[in-house]
């Protein structure tokens, strides 16, 4: 149980393109999705956190306007990084929960994006 | 404010060998969870543990152990004779008393773990 499905697992395109991220949960209803960005060789850097049916909270020093997060549903979040340049080059991780600090959350399997 | 120190970059170890990965924790919140996560190297990441702060009890899994100790703010995790498919990074993190809709995860450095045939 608890499955997370992320799509695409990689994307390679050029400078300026804007690219579309999915995260679902495939066997659960998820409140609660989480964005994160990883370097290489480091640790999960949250983006920002998507509740159903309302605005993104975004971390501080993450552009909203660049990274576009939308939840439309309890098992759907998407995030588009816009005008993506070749700095916005990551893995990007989503996660969902079932909501409150003692639910565990549960991973995509990440995107690679390399903007060339 | 949260804080995971996983101060263990790396570890190696021949296969067999036992190894202890460290976690200390630091939190205000009275209630808290405590996770451990395994990262391989596809990427994915893959939850191992939930430890809420109120149970100190010591978990074992198959080859794994969890040590939690409030005394001095740690959550330790032990493989027993590891084995080559271990290599992985593994994450501690730590969530407290946040907002019901769903709580952030403070996740520690991680520790790259490396188990040599």
């Amino acid at each position: 149980g608890a499955v997370v499905s992320q799509h695409p697992s990689r994307v390679i395109c050029k400078s300026g393109t804007s690219v579309k991220i999915e995260c679902r949960s495939l066997d659960f209803q998820a409140t609660t999705m989480f964005w994160y960005r990883q370097f290489p060789k480091k640790s999960l850097m949250l983006m920002a956190t998507s509740n159903e049916g309302s605005k993104a909270t975004y971390e501080q020093g993450v552009e909203k306007d660049k990274f576009l997060i939308n939840h439309a549903s309890l098992t759907l979040s998407t995030l588009t990084v816009t005008s993506a340049h070749p700095e916005d080059s990551s893995f990007y991780i989503c996660s969902a929960s079932t909501g409150g600090s003692n639910q565990p959350q549960h991973f995509g399997d990440g995107t690679r994006l390399s903007i060339l | 404010a949260q804080k995971v120190t996983q101060a263990q970059t790396e570890i190696s170890v021949v296969e067999k060998e036992d190894v202890t990965l460290d976690c200390v924790y630091e939190t205000r919140d009275t209630t808290y969870y405590l996770f451990w996560y395994k990262q391989p190297p596809s990427g994915e990441l893959v939850f191992l543990i939930r430890r809420n702060s109120f149970d100190e009890q010591n978990e074992i899994s198959g080859r794994y152990s969890w040590n939690f100790q409030k005394s001095t703010s740690s959550f330790n995790f032990t493989i027993t004779a590891s084995q080559v498919v271990d290599s992985a990074v593994y994450f501690c993190a730590l969530s407290g008393q946040e907002r019901a809709s769903g709580s952030r995860l403070t996740f520690g450095e991680g520790t790259q773990l490396t188990v040599n045939p």
